[in-house]
Formats: structure tokens, sequence, C-alpha cells
């Protein structure tokens, strides 16, 4: 079993470029999760989605847009990047509750 | 509002001690609380959790103890060993099933000296 993939692990974006990160599970998990983490700051939640076809605004949404087309995929993309979001992202997928299952993170790097 | 904190940022223990990692929370509505552990360049990976209406809850070398009165949270673990190292998160929510708003503290670094 893989969990919760994502990819691409590592990037690096001049500002104002546009890019996405895939976040795929295999658990059939009905609620994911895109979280960014940044020093002295934790986990801030960006998007959910509690189903296929459905996504919500989490905490720190602004900047990026998420989709959620197939239960074991979600997308989230930022179309026009700025160096405020140079962070580690997580995606994570839940049955529900608090136990979320993580990836292992992509590093982004805006300049 | 809600929020969940730590007391201590970063906590060293020598190798084979015990360990406690505290946390506050200020939500009394919270119901479910979990432990996570994140070690270097990995994703937070879940410990243990507990429900409000428990004060103590053990693993395999951990135990999570939980004061509701005092809105306190501890993770205890023995014998620390170097494979402990890492940063360790408390959270909370709501409830234990179906979505619920995770409101993560922002970690205690666990170093063990060996």
């Amino acid at each position: 079993n893989a969990g919760v993939t994502q990819t691409p692990k590592f990037r690096v974006l001049k500002t104002g470029q546009s890019m996405t990160l895939l976040c795929a599970q295999d658990m059939n998990h009905e609620y994911m999760y895109w979280y960014r983490q940044d020093p002295g700051m934790g986990l801030r939640l960006i998007h959910y989605s509690v189903g296929e076809g459905t996504t919500a605004k989490g905490e720190v949404p602004d900047g990026y847009n998420v989709s959620r087309l197939k239960k074991q995929n979600f997308l989230l993309g930022l179309e026009s990047a700025a160096p405020s979001q140079t962070s580690v992202y997580f995606c994570a997928s839940s049955f529900g509750g608090g136990e979320l299952f993580f990836g292992e993170g992509s590093r982004l790097t805006v300049l | 509002g809600e929020s969940v904190g730590l007391h201590l940022p970063t906590l060293s223990v020598q190798e084979g001690d015990n360990s406690i990692i505290n946390c506050a929370y200020s939500n009394s509505a919270s119901d479910y609380f979990i432990w996570y552990k994140q070690e270097s360049g990995k994703g937070p990976q879940f410990i243990i959790d507990i429900r409000s209406n428990m004060d103590k809850r053990q693993g395999q070398r951990v135990t999570v103890l939980l004061n509701k009165t005092v809105k306190h949270l501890s993770l205890q673990i023995a014998a620390t060993q170097p494979g402990d190292s890492a940063v360790y998160f408390c959270a909370e929510t709501p409830r234990s099933g179906g979505y619920q708003k995770v409101t993560f503290g922002t970690g205690t670094k666990l170093q063990v000296i060996p």
C-alpha cells in the first residue's frame, strides 16, 4: 500500500508561474486535505474535500485552487505563484475525524 | 477562540529517560485529541489518540493523559530512544467522526541525547 503519494517532491518556481501539486491516495478515503507548513506556524489548512466532486476553503485558501474529479486524487493549483507561497505542502486523507494520513510533502520555493 | 498550543518548543532528553510533551487547548467543546510525530523530511504520522470521556490511554511506550479541568494534554514516551527524535504535534477536533476541523499545535521538537 502506497498510502498518500504527493508529486512533485521539490519544485522551484519564478514569481507569476503556475503549477499543480498532485495527491493520490489508495485507501478509499472520503476526505482529503491540503496543508501548508511554515516554520513556527504549524500546519494550516488550505482547502479540503469531503468527497469526489466537492471542495471547500480552509484557513488560508487565497492564491490556491483545488479539484477532486476522482475520489483518489486531490489537486492543488497555484495560478500565479508568489514568494509568500514558499512552503512545504502536505496532502492528507482520512475516513473522518482527526486521524489523518499524510503524504511525504512537497517543498516549493518561489523566487 | 480555538487554539492548541505547546508549552515547550524544544525538549532534550537522555536516551533511556522518559519524555513528557505538553499541550494546552482552549476549546472546551473539543472531543477528540490526537498526537502526531513528524520526523525530519517526512509527513506527520499518527501516534495515539484519546477521546474526551477518557483521561488516560496507553500505547506501545506512549501514554496520553487528558486533563479536561485545566484543558491540558500530555504525551509521555517511556525509555526514549534515538528514533523518537522528531517534532510532536497535538491536535484536536470537535468530534471523532465525519469531517472535522482539525486544529494543530505549533509542535515540540524532541531531541534525544545518546
